[in-house]
């Protein structure tokens, strides 16, 4: 099993491009989750998504956008790069009830926007 | 709203106990997380608590949870160089998608 796996691992891109991020899972999890990681703030909820074909948005939406039309991928979009969204991607997936309701996380996206 | 609180830095001596502490605002928690990550690497789960207990135990790690100061601490007795990482604190606030709030996490280095 992969657990949760992320793609691509790097990525640079200019101001005013495009990239979609991807997550894939093969738990079986039901929520999913993407996290940005910025120097000294810990991470911060991006947009989340409760089963296939939901999402919602988290603590900081703005410039992102998600889509979740299988149940063992979660996307992340980014339509128009900014330098403010250079920073690390996590992906997050849970099964909510089971055991301590822990995540479970990808290894991660660096992202560097010039 | 939600806040998670952390100090940024803890330096110890091999062999001596680390004491990682934090704060949080929200009392509808219902677990609370200690996350540990490497340099380079994601996040790995070390231990967690859930919000009604105290104490939990787990071979080096013990957690202590304050629920009257709404504060937790992470204890790593006999700490290694291997500690060395950033520690996480996180709270899952109830019936909210298993959403997690994190600290900005505690960089803990440890001195030979």
């Amino acid at each position: 099993n992969a657990g949760v796996t992320q793609t691509p691992k790097f990525r640079v891109l200019k101001t005013g491009q495009s990239m979609t991020l991807l997550c894939a899972q093969d738990m079986n999890h039901e929520y999913m989750y993407w996290y940005r990681q910025d120097p000294g703030m810990g991470l911060r909820l991006i947009h989340y998504s409760v089963g296939e074909g939901t999402t919602a948005k988290g603590e900081v939406p703005d410039g992102y956008n998600v889509s979740r039309l299988k149940k063992q991928n979660f996307l992340l979009g980014l339509e128009s790069a900014a330098p403010s969204q250079t920073s690390v991607y996590f992906c997050a997936t849970l099964e909510l009830g089971q055991g301590d309701n822990e995540q479970f996380f990808g290894p991660g996206t660096r992202l560097t926007v010039l | 709203g939600e806040d998670v609180e952390q100090s940024l830095f803890l330096s110890v001596r091999e062999g001596d106990s680390s004491v990682i502490n934090c704060t949080y605002t929200d009392s509808s928690s219902t677990y609370l997380y200690w996350y540990k990550q490497e340099p380079g690497a994601g996040l790995q789960l070390l231990t967690y608590i859930f919000s009604n207990m105290d104490m939990k135990q787990d071979q080096r790690l013990t957690v202590l949870l304050n629920k009257k100061d709404k504060h937790l601490s992470l204890r790593i007795a006999d700490t290694q160089t291997g500690d060395s990482a950033i520690y996480f604190c996180a709270e899952s606030i109830y019936n909210q998608g298993g959403k997690l709030i994190f600290g900005q996490g505690t960089e803990l280095s440890v001195k030979p």
